[in-house]
């Protein structure tokens, strides 16, 4: 069974400052590893994602992620906190350890983190 | 705009009832999800197809069941609703071979 949890289910930053949102994971195989972004009244926004290769992952927005193996985490971070940026965001794993196929490749997802940004 | 479309927009309807969401996926993808998103649950697996055919099975209850048509799109009927049924349900799409699913805009449904 995949498991995700997201520290914080608030975080508030002022505009210019980092942003950091935690992400910890459990999978039992090869985890591939997303973060997604929910602006209000709206569907959700592939931000960056992991699966093989490089741990430090670029995204959309200025964002990236780190992924350690040794910590199950992938935090994400951004050094400049935009009023832009105010959402939810939410992380997720997904059990489709290939690429290819019809593996099942369902996401199971963390809480979310709401990201206030304050002037 | 992800590709992918789910209609209609907003559902409001009463207790008891029976409602069908639709989802176009993104063209060319095989696979479609289906996700529940509620204040006191988050954003939970429902159901996926596979080109038609059922390929795996989260926390759907008995009342909910989809389907995958032949032109690929997908539906997700809800019978007998109940109040804590209210929630956002989305649809996702993903292309054979590649990891990234894609969200539509979601369905808004009030049970009243």
């Amino acid at each position: 069974a995949q498991s995700v949890t997201q520290l914080g289910s608030h975080v508030s930053v002022s505009e210019g400052a980092l942003v950091l949102l935690r992400c910890n994971y459990s999978s039992s195989v090869p985890p591939y590893l997303f973060w997604y972004v929910q602006y209000p009244n709206q569907g959700l926004q592939l931000l960056l994602k992991y699966t093989t290769g490089a741990t430090l992952v670029k995204g959309i927005n200025g964002f990236e992620a780190e992924f350690k193996k040794s910590e199950t985490s992938f935090h994400l971070t951004k050094p400049s906190a935009h009023m832009s940026d105010a959402a939810e965001y939410f992380c997720a794993v997904s059990d489709l350890a290939n690429a290819g196929g019809t593996s099942y490749g369902k996401l199971t997802f963390g809480q979310g983190t709401i990201l206030t940004v304050h002037p | 705009d992800s590709g992918v479309t789910q209609t209609p927009k907003h559902l409001i309807t009463a207790t008891g009832q029976r409602v069908t969401l639709r989802c176009s996926p993104r063209s060319g993808d095989l696979s479609v999800y289906w996700y529940q998103q509620s204040l006191d649950q988050g954003l939970q697996f429902l159901i996926q197809y596979y080109n038609g055919e059922e390929r795996a099975k989260g926390n759907i209850l008995e009342r909910f069941s989809a389907q995958q048509f032949p032109d690929l799109h997908s539906e997700l009927n809800l019978s007998s609703l109940e109040l804590g049924d209210s929630a956002l349900y989305f649809c996702a799409s993903r292309a054979t071979g590649h990891e990234t699913q894609y969200f539509g805009p979601g369905t808004r449904l009030l049970v009243l």
